[in-house]
């Protein structure tokens, strides 16, 4: 199984764009990486997942290096209610076994 | 919008005493998931299931056990609870189409047993 490193941390102005970083150098050809996040006292929410090109949707971005080495989560405009653990995570194999590291607490402040 | 609810937010047992945490998906969902959070440890996937009456053992299986009788619900029990199985208890729930395993979570049930 592929893991990934993140910072423990990070903070971010509200407005301002939130990039998340993720390192996970023993991916392989066909695992995709997901981001995944949870709001405090409150269940684990799906953002956005890839294989090798860039994805976008009303929630974030996700930028993946050409290597798949790295990848980015971009939220755009980040507010306060995206104050969360962001979890970055390779997809093993079985069944859709996610492994949840331990994430990166991203604070929004005004 | 895909919804997961779980019976309980907040649950407190006695040590001994047999324990049901229910799960049940509204959006017909082939898989469904079993983990605990702790803090430290992260989210660890105790059993998972890919279709009624199917179970896979997780990450940590012991002292649980599972039945999915019917698609919709999935249900953790234990046994005989324990002092080390007070947790945060997530459940969630994927479609299986090509590679798309988003999985939805619900809001948790924390369990403290006494």
């Amino acid at each position: 199984d592929a893991k990934t490193t993140q910072p423990p941390s990070m903070d971010c102005a509200e407005g301002r764009a939130a990039n998340l970083p993720c390192n996970h150098s023993t991916i392989s050809g066909n695992e995709y990486v997901y981001w995944y996040r949870q709001i405090h006292s409150q269940g684990p929410q799906y953002i956005i997942h890839g294989l090798k090109n860039n994805e976008t949707n009303e929630m974030a971005s996700l930028i993946i290096t050409e290597d798949r080495k790295s990848s980015t989560l971009i939220l755009p405009h980040a507010t306060l209610r995206d104050t969360a653990v962001y979890y970055c995570i390779v997809l093993s194999g079985g069944y859709n076994k996610l492994i949840f590291g331990a994430g990166t607490r991203l604070a929004v402040h005004p | 919008d895909v919804k997961v609810t779980q019976s309980s937010r907040y649950l407190v047992k006695r040590t001994g005493e047999k324990v049901f945490l229910e799960c049940v998906q509204d959006m017909d969902h082939e898989n469904m998931f079993w983990y605990r959070q702790d803090p430290g440890l992260g989210l660890r996937l105790i059993y998972f299931s890919y279709d009624v009456k199917m179970k896979e053992k997780g990450d940590i299986p012991e002292g649980y056990s599972v039945s999915r009788e019917k698609k919709e619900r999935f249900s953790l029990i234990l046994e005989s609870a324990s002092t080390n199985q007070t947790s945060m208890y997530l459940c969630a729930s994927s479609i299986t189409s090509g590679r798309r395993d988003e999985q939805y979570f619900g809001p948790g049930t924390r369990l403290t047993v006494t």
